[in-house]
């Protein structure tokens, strides 16, 4: 099992809509989730952070994280073509007293007007 | 405030050489980690270093090699390059457990 899963997509969604982007992961341990939007030819800009269990909003986006399913979601509100993108999903793995982060392979958000 | 650089942006290289790499992280962050990101697929870990050492490695041999300075940019090394060596490698920095990326390298094996 990889460490940190995401279903590669595209998911299309038209603009407007909500986006539902997931993120499975197998360290029970993990405590951080962390969300990255990567357009092509660019690399990561971190969008959102989440320590616990429950929601975290930042304007049109919304972290979820759930630890007994070890499962980790974003979803984006009011769709833009904008938000066109690959969404990474990472979680810190605990390896020799340190903390080192894994990437999912991201999920390419289509978002068409 | 200046944000995570890398440099070069781009790098043609042919089978066998070496490359050097260069990252300065965003001010106050004093922890630099190497990711290796292939075309389709998420970063992968090469190795981050604290206090001008390596903390952690991932799965890459020892081709791969790294340095960190006092004033803690890194230096990422890539000896007797491969085909398959082509990707973006991107230095994320940090003070604490969210890492900030900077633009990446895009380098090229021939």
């Amino acid at each position: 099992q990889k460490e940190v899963e995401q279903n590669s997509g595209p998911l299309s969604v038209p603009e407007g809509a909500i986006a539902s982007l997931n993120c499975t992961y197998s360290d029970r341990g993990s405590q951080s989730f962390f969300w990255y939007r990567q357009y092509s030819g660019k690399s990561p800009e971190l969008i959102m952070s989440i320590y616990s269990n429950g929601d975290k909003e930042d304007g049109r986006f919304t972290a979820q994280l759930n630890k007994a399913s070890q499962y980790v979601s974003l979803l984006i509100r009011d769709s833009q073509p904008s938000d066109s993108a690959t969404y990474l999903c990472a979680g810190p793995l605990f390896s020799g007293g340190y903390n080192k982060l894994i990437f999912g392979a991201g999920t390419r958000l289509a978002v068409h007007p | 405030d200046a944000g995570v650089t890398q440099s070069p942006t781009h790098l043609i290289k042919t089978r066998g050489q070496q490359v050097t790499l260069r990252c300065s992280p965003k001010s106050g962050h004093d922890t630099v980690s190497w990711y290796q990101q292939a075309l389709g697929q998420g970063p992968q870990f090469i190795f981050q270093y604290y206090e001008e050492e390596e903390r952690q490695r991932g799965n890459f041999p020892d081709r791969f090699s790294g340095h960190q300075f006092p004033n803690y940019s890194s230096e990422l090394n890539v000896n007797a390059l491969l085909l398959g060596d082509s990707a973006l490698y991107l230095c994320a920095s940090s003070s604490r457990e969210t890492q900030y990326f900077g633009p990446g390298t895009r380098l090229l094996v021939l």
